[in-house]
C-alpha cells in the first residue's frame, strides 16, 4: 500500500491564482481530512469528509473548498491564494468516519505552499 | 470545541536523561487522546493513544503517557531518551468528531 499520497511537494503561488493539492488514499479510509500547520500553531483543520459525497468545514475554512466524489480521493482548492495561506498542508485519513473518530489518523508527506 | 495545551514549546534533554512532554486539555464531553511524533520534513505518525481502559499506555519505542482524568493531563514521558528521538511531538484529542491539536512540542536530545 502506498498509504497517504499528496501532490505536488512544493508549490510557490502568486496572490490570486487558484490550485489544487491533490491527496490519495489506497487503504479504504471512510475519514479523510486536510489541516494546515503554522510555526506555534500546530496543526490546525480545514476540511474534513466522513465519506463519498460528504464534506464538512473545520476551524480554519476560509478560502478553501473541498470535494469527495470518491472514496480515494480528497482534493483541496485554493480559491484565490492569499499570502497569508503560506503554510504546510497536511492530509490525513482513518479508518472511522467522523463520528467515530478514536482510530489512527495516517498522514501524508505535506505540501509545502509558498503564496508571493 | 476542545482545546489541548503544550506547555513547552522547546525541551533540550541530554542523551539517555529522562524526559517529560506535558499536555493538558479542556473538554465536557469524553475524549480520545493521542501522541503523534513529526521528524524533519515528514508527516505525523502516531506514538501512541488512548481510548478507554489502562490509563497507563505505552509505545513500542520505551515512550508512555499515562491519562489523568482530574488534572486533565496526557503527559508524555520516556525514562532515557536516544539520540534518534530528536523531533517535534504533538498532542491531540478527539471529541469523537473531530481532531484537536497542540501547538508541538520540540525535543532536542543532546550527545
Amino acid at each position: 500500500n502506498a498509504g497517504v499520497t499528496q501532490t505536488p511537494k512544493f508549490q510557490v503561488l502568486k496572490t490570486g491564482q487558484s490550485m489544487t493539492l491533490q491527496c490519495a488514499q489506497d487503504m479504504n479510509h471512510e475519514y479523510m481530512s486536510w489541516y494546515r500547520q503554522d510555526p506555534g500553531m500546530g496543526l490546525r483543520l480545514i476540511h474534513y469528509s466522513v465519506g463519498a459525497g460528504i464534506t464538512d468545514q473545520g476551524e480554519v475554512p476560509n478560502g478553501y473548498n473541498v470535494s469527495r466524489s470518491t472514496t480515494e480521493d480528497f482534493p483541496l482548492r485554493l480559491l484565490s491564494a492569499a499570502p497569508s495561506q503560506t503554510s504546510v498542508y497536511f492530509c490525513a485519513s482513518s479508518y472511522n468516519p467522523g463520528g467515530t473518530s478514536t482510530d489512527t489518523q495516517y498522514f501524508g508527506p505535506g505540501t509545502r505552499l509558498t503564496v508571493l | 470545541a476542545q482545546s489541548v495545551t503544550q506547555l513547552d514549546s522547546q525541551v533540550p534533554v541530554f542523551e539517555e536523561a529522562p524526559v517529560e512532554l506535558r499536555c493538558n486539555y479542556s473538554s465536557s464531553v469524553s475524549v480520545y487522546l493521542f501522541w503523534y511524533v513529526q521528524y524533519p520534513n515528514q508527516g505525523l505518525q502516531l506514538l501512541l493513544k488512548y481510548l478507554s481502559g489502562s490509563t497507563l499506555v505505552e509505545s513500542i519505542n520505551g515512550f508512555e503517557a499515562e491519562f489523568n482524568k482530574s488534572q486533565t493531563s496526557f503527559h508524555l514521558r520516556k525514562p532515557s531518551v536516544h539520540i534518534s528521538d530528536t523531533a517535534e511531538y504533538f498532542c491531540a484529542v478527539s471529541d469523537g468528531n473531530q481532531f484537536y491539536f497542540g501547538t508541538g512540542t520540540s525535543l532536542t536530545v543532546i550527545p
